[in-house]
């Protein structure tokens, strides 16, 4: 158990509608990060967030949001859902806000669009 | 943009043989990181690398910064049935902000 809690394991929803995805990183971690997984595209880090702060950006899409709370936990919300936005969602924590530090992750969130 | 490129991309091994696998970047790393994923969980780090020809084990594992640092290798000696997952090489991108993950080797181990 990494200690890094994800909700909910699995969503299944339709084209077009919009989820939220919910991460409480370790206690003391201070940064969050996200990512999408998927069978052709391996690990792709979409946001990080450090302190309440996005700190870093990859490949995120305009349609995708996130947000860390003061409690620091984080919630990715993902809007006008396309068939291709099926995949597993990651989130990692770290202490410090360096992307190199060991990342916790979680057990990840499984979206499915259909 | 920066790539990591694994190979292979699968492996089907018997239980207690040697396992190879690298990984080559586009670019100059300054850190490598390994990290397994077991089926149905999330990603957990194996070993860090921090210095060109640094050598680091883990148990049954050993991990290799190239000198040329653009690439890594991971050995896991005598395999076992937990050692079944994919095994991701990963690297700072190039402003450190982020980590950029290789697709993977996936191993397999026959019965």
């Amino acid at each position: 158990d990494s200690g890094v809690t994800q909700t909910p394991k699995h969503l299944i929803t339709a084209t077009g509608q919009r989820v939220t995805l919910r991460c409480s990183p370790r206690s003391g971690d201070l940064s969050v990060y996200w990512y999408q997984q998927s069978l052709d595209q391996g690990l792709q880090f979409l946001i990080q967030y450090y302190n309440g702060e996005e700190r870093a950006k990859g490949n995120i899409l305009e349609r995708f949001s996130a947000q860390q709370f003061p409690d620091l936990h984080s919630e990715l919300n993902l809007s006008s859902l396309e068939l291709g936005d099926s995949a597993l969602y990651f989130c990692a924590s770290t202490f410090g806000g360096r992307a190199t530090d060991t990342q916790y992750f979680g057990p990840g969130t499984r979206l499915t669009v259909l | 943009g920066q790539q990591l490129n694994q190979s292979p991309q699968s492996m089907f091994i018997q239980e207690g043989e040697d396992v190879s696998m690298n990984c080559t970047s586009s670019s100059i790393f300054n850190t490598w990181l390994w990290y397994k994923q077991d089926p149905g969980e999330g990603p957990v780090l194996l070993i860090a690398l921090y210095k060109a020809g640094e050598l680091t084990s883990n148990g049954r594992l050993t991990a290799q910064f190239g000198i040329t640092r653009k690439d890594s290798f991971l050995n896991i000696s005598a395999s076992i049935p937990s050692d079944v997952g994919i095994y991701f090489c990963a690297g700072p991108g190039n402003r450190d902000d982020k980590i950029i993950f290789g697709k993977g080797t996936r191993l397999h181990i026959l019965p």
